[in-house]
């Protein structure tokens, strides 16, 4: 059973237009959601991460938008560039705050971005 | 901090042969996670020690794969006897327990023949 489910699997996007990616959970307890990023050949690095006492988070051109009540959150990519060309994961977890054996991440699907100069 | 280390980074083996992956946390972390990725079925967890004790191992495929970790700077994640259905990216992450960020290493390349 996927516990996080991620849309789209694939996005296109020109140089300068917004890339929007959808996360949506089932889990309540989930207090905790990362996105991460991967480039080829390497592994997944966090690039924004978001608790559920706020409705957005921005960093730089990113943003999450949170919305508990629907249990579902967004990755937003302002002014894309080709550099951002990636697969992106969000993921889902109760802290570790909460948990006294570590975090599990419950990761999405991945999307794959491409943004076309 | 050197992040975390995985070797080797690519292994081609042919099947039925034991394969050995290694990882090395980043020193302090207590949380240890190995997850392997393929195109059909995405980023799945095979199983997470938390101060070195396993704690969900439900994601091991089958009785093929096993996982120690004998101390909190190395854990290694074996396949005996490898079959071409496990040719994937093995990826290692580790965290620290106050925190919730997971870093990942480099991953291993394996290609079972």
């Amino acid at each position: 059973q996927q516990q996080v489910k991620q849309s789209p699997q694939s996005l296109i996007v020109q140089k300068g237009g917004i890339s929007i990616i959808n996360c949506a959970y089932e889990n309540t307890a989930f207090d905790y959601f990362p996105w991460y990023q991967q480039f080829p050949g390497k592994g997944p690095a966090l690039l924004i991460a978001i608790r559920p006492d706020v409705s957005e988070k921005k960093e730089g051109r990113f943003t999450i938008s949170f919305n508990k009540s629907a249990k579902q959150f967004s990755l937003h990519i302002m002014d894309s560039q080709p550099g951002d060309s990636a697969t992106y994961f969000c993921a889902a977890s109760i802290s570790s705050a909460l948990s006294n054996t570590g975090n599990q991440f419950y990761f999405g699907t991945g999307t794959s971005l491409t943004v076309i100069p | 901090d050197a992040g975390v280390i995985q070797s080797p980074r690519h292994e081609v083996t042919e099947m039925g042969q034991e394969v050995t992956l290694r990882c090395k946390p980043i020193s302090g972390h207590n949380s240890l996670f190995w997850y392997r990725q393929t195109m059909m079925r995405g980023l799945e967890l095979l199983i997470y020690f938390n101060n070195n004790v396993p704690i969900d191992d439900s994601g091991m495929p089958e009785d093929r794969f096993s996982a120690k970790m004998p101390n909190a700077s190395f854990s290694t994640l074996k396949i005996q006897p490898s079959e071409p259905r496990d040719s994937a990216v093995y990826f290692c992450a580790s965290s620290l327990e106050t925190t919730d960020t997971q870093y990942f290493g480099p991953g291993t390349r394996l290609t079972v023949l």
